[in-house]
């Protein structure tokens, strides 16, 4: 079975531009996340999705990140403005329900900030 | 709030030396423990998951106990070799996942 596929792999930018991640999860995974990993830390979950719908996004600093999942297949992360802090690597993983259920993670997208 | 600690940071063995790498979380409860591997610049690799109500797992030269009460869970690498050469990172799943901050281990030839 593919896995979860995530683009673009590497991006650089500058700070306040925009910047979109792309996650495609395994067919038939109903629960989707975003996690944000800093260099030295373990991921921090941003957002998790069930199906198309936001289950928990508290950490979401939602003030410049947004993401959306229609059609509850893929899903979108977008920050805007960036700042030099956002620089991480940014993690998509699926479920096949819930938290209880394996998660299966994508490469990731490592994002620098100048 | 889970809160999830590694320990050692790092670890540094000569090939063939078994090793345990240690996971503490604050909350037992939880539905499950992973270990995941990190090689540089790649995502994450399942290596194990132990449900709540398991004590261990075992694949092929990893095995993964978890003691929910006491709040610890440990990874055992036998017979360690260079290509095991990575960060293993623990994750707890209760109302969300929760990582530790990873271990990262150098076995030398």
């Amino acid at each position: 079975e593919a896995g979860v596929a995530q683009s673009p792999r590497y991006k650089i930018i500058e700070k306040r531009q925009s910047v979109a991640f792309w996650c495609n999860p395994i067919s038939g995974h109903a629960t989707l996340y975003w996690y944000q990993q800093i260099l030295g830390q373990g991921p921090k979950l941003l957002i998790q999705f069930q199906n198309n719908g936001v289950v928990d996004d508290s950490q979401l600093p939602k003030d410049r990140f947004s993401a959306e999942r229609l059609k509850g297949v893929d899903s979108t992360l977008k920050i805007q403005p960036a700042k030099l802090e956002d620089s991480a690597v940014y993690l998509c993983a699926s479920s096949l329900t819930d938290v209880a259920y394996e998660q299966y993670f994508g490469p990731g997208t490592r994002l620098t900030v100048t | 709030k889970q809160e999830v600690t590694q320990i050692p940071a790092a670890l540094s063995v000569p090939e063939g030396e078994n090793l345990v790498l240690n996971c503490s979380f604050t909350d037992s409860a939880i539905y499950n423990l992973q270990w995941f591997r990190q090689d540089p610049g790649k995502g994450l690799t399942s290596l194990l998951l132990i449900q709540s109500s398991q004590r261990e797992q075992t694949s092929g030269r990893l095995n993964a106990s978890l003691d929910k009460s006491s709040g610890r869970s440990t990874l055992y690498i036998a017979a360690s070799q260079p290509g095991d050469s990575a960060t293993y990172l623990c994750a707890v799943s209760s109302n969300d996942m929760r990582f530790g901050a990873g271990t990262r281990l150098t076995v030398k030839p």
